[in-house]
Order: C-alpha cells, then sequence, then structure tokens
C-alpha cells in the first residue's frame, strides 16, 4: 500500500520550453501532496505544499509563476516548469500523505530534469 | 532554526558488520522523526517514525532509536542489498505542521 508514481521518470528539453510532471497516489487518496527538489548528494529541499482544490503553499525563495502546482483531485498534482533553464535541471520527488493521517509521507521515484 | 545533520556522511562496511548511522537534530516542538533510505536515482522509501524519546522500532536489520538530541539507525549483519543512502528527516511546530526538514544522508556502501 500507499505506492506514489510519478510521470515522465526523465524528460529532457530545451530551453524555454515548459515540463509537467505528475504525480498520482495509487492506492489511497491524498489530499496533501508535497513537491520536493534534491541536488546531487544533498538533502530534500521542500518546494511546496499542494492541497486538493487549493492553492499550493510556496517555500520561501521559490518562484510561484516558475512552478505551478495544480491539485485537481484527491490522486493527482502536478507541477509545471516554465519558461525552464539550465539551472532549473534537477531529481524532482512529490510526496503524498495518507488523507485523514497526519504523518508519514510516501513519496514518489522522482522525475530526472534536464535542460539543454 | 529547525535543522538536522547526519553522520557520517559516508559509511563502508563489510557484510556482516555491525554499524550505527546518527542523526542530531534541533527543531522546536518534535512532531516526529522519519527515517528513509533512497536508492540511486529512487524516490525515499519510509522505512521508520520516532516520537518521543526512549521509542525504539525495528525492521528486519535495521533498528532506530530516539533521544532528545539524536536518534540512531542501528544495522545489524548488513548485507550487500542494504546498501542506499539513509536520510533522517524532523517535524517540528514551526514551518507549518506538513514541512519536514532532512539531513543530507549517509551513504552507505555494504561489500561481500
Amino acid at each position: 500500500g500507499a505506492v506514489v508514481s510519478q510521470h515522465p521518470s526523465r524528460v529532457i528539453c530545451k530551453s524555454g520550453t515548459s515540463v509537467k510532471i505528475e504525480c498520482r497516489s495509487l492506492d489511497f487518496q491524498a489530499t496533501t501532496m508535497f513537491w520536493y527538489r534534491q541536488f546531487p548528494k544533498k538533502s530534500l529541499m521542500l518546494m511546496a505544499t499542494s492541497n486538493e482544490g487549493s492553492k499550493a503553499t510556496y517555500e520561501q525563495g521559490v518562484e510561484k509563476d516558475k512552478f505551478l502546482i495544480n491539485h485537481a483531485s484527491l490522486t493527482l498534482s502536478t507541477l509545471t516548469v516554465t519558461s525552464a533553464h539550465p539551472e532549473d535541471s534537477s531529481f524532482y520527488i512529490c510526496s503524498a500523505r495518507v488523507s485523514g493521517s497526519t504523518d508519514t509521507q510516501y513519496f514518489g521515484p522522482g522525475t530526472r530534469l534536464t535542460v539543454l | 532554526e529547525d535543522q538536522v545533520t547526519q553522520s557520517p556522511e559516508a559509511l563502508r562496511l563489510q557484510e556482516g558488520e555491525s554499524s550505527s548511522l546518527n542523526c542530531s537534530y534541533t527543531v522546536s516542538g518534535l512532531r516526529g522523526l522519519f527515517w528513509y533510505r533512497q536508492d540511486p536515482g529512487k524516490g525515499p522509501e519510509f522505512l521508520f517514525t520516532l516520537y518521543s524519546a526512549g521509542e525504539e522500532k525495528e525492521k528486519e536489520r535495521l533498528k532506530a532509536t530516539l533521544t532528545k538530541k539524536e536518534s540512531f539507525l542501528h544495522i545489524t549483519a548488513p548485507k550487500p542489498e542494504d546498501s542506499a543512502t539513509y536520510l533522517c528527516a524532523v517535524r517540528g511546530v514551526t514551518g507549518g505542521y506538513n514541512k519536514l526538514i532532512f539531513g543530507a544522508g549517509t551513504r552507505l556502501a555494504v561489500h561481500p
């Protein structure tokens, strides 16, 4: 149980284009999903908290107009990196918390974004 | 400011050689300490949640313990398949109820 998927697992795009990453909870409903970014050999940094049916809450320093988050259903959240640049290249990981639970976040497999 | 420091940064063990990983934390009002395992190019896999000092949890060769300032992940008789990065995270009362603060992790390599 508590399986989270992400799509795509890997994406390469040209500078200036937009990329959408999907995060799905496969066997549970997730009122809240989270988006993290991870640099090589570094810890996970929370970018934003996504709540179903409402606006996402962004962490300090994260550009909300660049990283668009939509959480349209209890099983799907999307992260769109708009006008991507090489410095946006990173490993993006989502997590989800079981609705009604206050504790554990279950993570997806991650998406490797490379911007050329 | 909530903070998590993990040590060592990297650890190399022989198969069967038991050891411990350390997670030191500073947090305003601990609301959970979490251990995850992360394989290269993958997302973190949940291992344990600890809430209060003195608490212990076990899963196969892994045992997590918690004090008021740190947590240990004990690995007993490790096997090569235990090789991974082990991440520690805390949740406190500041920064929102959802927010996890992660350490940089300990990269464990277990050799036959």
